[in-house]
């Protein structure tokens, strides 16, 4: 049973437009999400996170939205850059619990 | 500083040896993690340390054992290992007082140790 999902295992965008991954959860009772990238051959490095209480949180070209009555959230990066281009995980905690981590969505960001 | 350290950065061992992956931090985390992730794979949790305590034991073979000796390093001990072990290792740590993920704190890696078994 996965409880956090990445339907996009890929997405490819031009350098300078807006990239928008997705993540689905089926746990109402998450309430801590998070977004790490990551390059081959290294450890993920966390990126922005967001807490079940906001709908929002923005960190220089990294804004990640919460829908929680649709249980989504997406991270947007703009403009995309071709450092960027990674693989990206979402995860999901319950306080108390452990970190559950989507499949992963392998951006490309094409100059 | 939000770094976690792992050594060694690779390492290839035969399925008859004994070796040991090393994890430290120094950011006063109580809570750490070791991680196993094949590639385009997401991490699966293996073992979780609270307060140098071994938490959580992800139905782990014994052929792997942690360790932890302080609140800044974690062990790995690998003992008799299959070549499906092959993978990236991954070290984690986090501050939450309890053991678990808080909605204040985050998880942060290690650059992990690329293993492969003969």
């Amino acid at each position: 049973d996965q409880q956090v999902k990445q339907n996009s295992p890929s997405l490819s965008v031009q350098e300078g437009r807006i990239s928008i991954l997705n993540c689905d959860y089926t746990n109402s009772m998450f309430d801590y999400f998070l977004w790490y990238k990551k390059y081959p051959a290294e450890g993920p490095t966390f990126l922005i996170s967001i807490s079940s209480i906001k709908d929002k949180n923005e960190d220089g070209r990294f804004t990640v939205f919460l829908n929680k009555s649709a249980k989504h959230l997406s991270l947007h990066i703009v403009p995309s850059q071709p450092g960027d281009s990674a693989v990206y995980f979402c995860a999901a905690s319950v306080s108390g619990g452990k970190l559950i981590f989507g499949q992963g969505t392998e951006l490309s960001v094409k100059p | 500083d939000t770094e976690v350290t792992q050594t060694p950065k690779h390492l290839v061992m035969g399925m008859t040896n004994k070796k040991s992956l090393k994890c430290e931090q120094h950011m006063g985390h109580r809570a750490m993690y070791w991680y196993k992730q094949k590639a385009k794979k997401p991490p699966e949790l293996m073992f979780v340390y609270s307060y140098e305590k071994l938490s959580i034991n992800e139905s782990v073979p014994s052929r792997f054992s942690p360790e932890c000796p302080n609140s800044s390093l974690l062990n790995l001990h690998l003992h008799a290992l299959q070549p499906e072990d092959s993978a990236l290792y991954l070290c984690a740590s986090h501050q939450s007082l309890a053991g678990h993920i808080s909605s204040t704190d985050t998880q942060y890696f290690g650059p992990g140790t690329r293993l492969t078994v003969l």
